[in-house]
């Protein structure tokens, strides 16, 4: 959405690092989130960030966060082919969740 | 088991035609959404119920009208279809631990294609 915004496209070696950025207008959401889609199914939650954190890392998954400069991101360590979809970002804002545009990730041998 | 269902997985129909499509979801969560996935995979919401109470109602045509018979069960029925209807409509359900946690889960998406 326009209140959301996102690389389009991304792709990395297998073995590599991914990292995927977004920024972000509204300031106001408590949660920033990250979601996962891989091709013919739904969303579902890979992670989250509460907004008064830097950073947050969940095994292969490290998520930083810039309140300043309003920035979000992903890095993905070691990144694998099951890792290929789209990812999106996420903030709250007037109750509803705001998605990004999603940048898709293809995962290279 | 599934968490999120939906149903049918494919639709395809011809314009004008009235269809419906419906989520159950077994979480026992409070709240569930409606949202649209164009093909350039932008997301936007349609639509949120919390325990049967029409809470969100963004600018969709009144073709399309939400229902919630209980908190498990959200369908959407979209009437005189149109082109521009195709797209994969997704249902979502979650219960926010507090007031600005929105941790969703999605069902598989029905793809909806209007001839």
């Amino acid at each position: 959405g326009e209140d959301v915004e996102q690389s389009l496209f991304l792709s990395v070696r297998e073995g590599d690092s991914s990292v995927i950025n977004c920024t972000y207008t509204d300031s106001s959401s408590t949660y920033l989130y990250w979601y996962k889609q891989e091709p013919g199914a739904g969303l579902q939650l890979l992670t989250y960030i509460f907004s008064n954190m830097d950073m947050k890392q969940d095994q292969r998954l490290t998520v930083l966060l810039n309140k300043k400069d309003k920035h979000l991101s992903l890095r993905i360590a070691d990144t694998q082919t099951g890792d290929s979809a789209i990812y999106f970002c996420a903030g709250v804002s007037w109750g509803k969740l705001q998605f990004g545009a999603g940048t898709q990730v293809v995962v290279t041998p | 088991d599934t968490a999120v269902s939906q149903t049918p997985k494919y639709l395809v129909t011809q314009m004008g035609n009235d269809k419906s499509i419906k989520c159950e979801q077994n979480l026992g969560h409070d709240t569930m959404y409606w949202y649209k996935q164009d093909s350039k995979k932008f997301l936007k919401i349609m639509f949120s119920y919390n325990n049967k109470e029409l809470i969100i109602n963004e600018t969709v045509p009144n073709r399309f009208s939400p229902k919630s018979p209980d908190k498990a069960h959200l369908n959407l029925h979209i009437n005189s279809l149109e082109l521009g209807d195709s797209a994969v409509y997704f249902c979502a359900s979650s219960t926010p631990r507090d007031v600005s946690s929105y941790e969703q889960y999605f069902g598989p998406g029905t793809r909806l294609t209007v001839t």
